[in-house]
């Protein structure tokens, strides 16, 4: 598959538990936030979002937390699968796509 | 499969170069952006169009260009090519012009100067 970045941090858990990937934003003003799970040789696929109004949102075994005040977003995935090894982004964004950015990733691999 | 089509999946040229890089976005989607992906720079925003006109833009160099067309579909054009500009390149669409409108991401051109 593709490389998407050699020397990304890498999380290594153990299939059926839970997984937390950690993502320090930049900018103080972005108001919404995106977790985007992206395979090896794919595009970027969204998995969950959240607006800066909101400090907890959750999805189909997945939880996004945000907190504002150290510019902090989590992403917990519940009983990790196979599946679920991939490089995941953050990304943030205020302002009808002003300052859009993406975070570095994380590779999350799922141990047998 | 997202919906969203790009052509060509690879691609490889020469310094100096111009190439085009298409994408045909989801039906019924009005909203196409473009990203490039590099080992050293990561994922980068560059443009954004909805319904033809540019709706946003990020880090696209003066060297770049986009367009949408008609028929919604959308070109990415890269000139005067240099070393750095070998990376991944995803287009992606969404129904609506706003950031917080979810996007799917088509299966990307990797550009390759040589």
């Amino acid at each position: 598959g593709e490389s998407v970045g050699l020397h990304l941090p890498t999380l290594s858990v153990q299939e059926g538990d839970n997984s937390i990937i950690n993502c320090a934003y930049s900018n103080s003003a972005s108001d919404y936030f995106i977790w985007y799970k992206q395979e090896s040789g794919k595009g970027p696929q969204f998995i969950i979002d959240i607006r800066s109004n909101m400090d907890k949102r959750q999805g189909q075994r997945v939880t996004v937390l945000l907190n504002k005040t150290v510019k902090h977003l989590s992403l917990q995935i519940a009983a990790t699968q196979p599946g679920d090894s991939a490089v995941y982004f953050c990304a943030e964004t205020s302002g009808y796509g002003q300052n859009f950015v993406f975070g570095p990733g994380t590779r999350l691999s799922v141990l047998p | 499969d997202s919906g969203v089509t790009q052509t060509p999946k690879h691609l490889i040229t020469a310094t100096g170069q111009r190439v085009t890089l298409r994408c045909s976005p989801r039906s019924g989607d009005l909203s196409v952006y473009w990203y490039q992906q590099s080992l050293d720079q990561g994922l980068q925003f560059l443009i954004q169009y909805y319904n033809g006109e540019e709706r946003a833009k990020g880090n696209i160099l003066e060297r770049f260009s986009a367009q949408q067309f008609p028929d919604l579909h959308s070109e990415l054009n890269l000139s005067s090519l240099e070393l750095g500009d070998s990376a991944l390149y995803f287009c992606a669409s969404s129904v609506r012009s706003g950031f917080t409108d979810t996007q799917y991401f088509g299966p990307g051109t990797r550009l390759t100067v040589l």
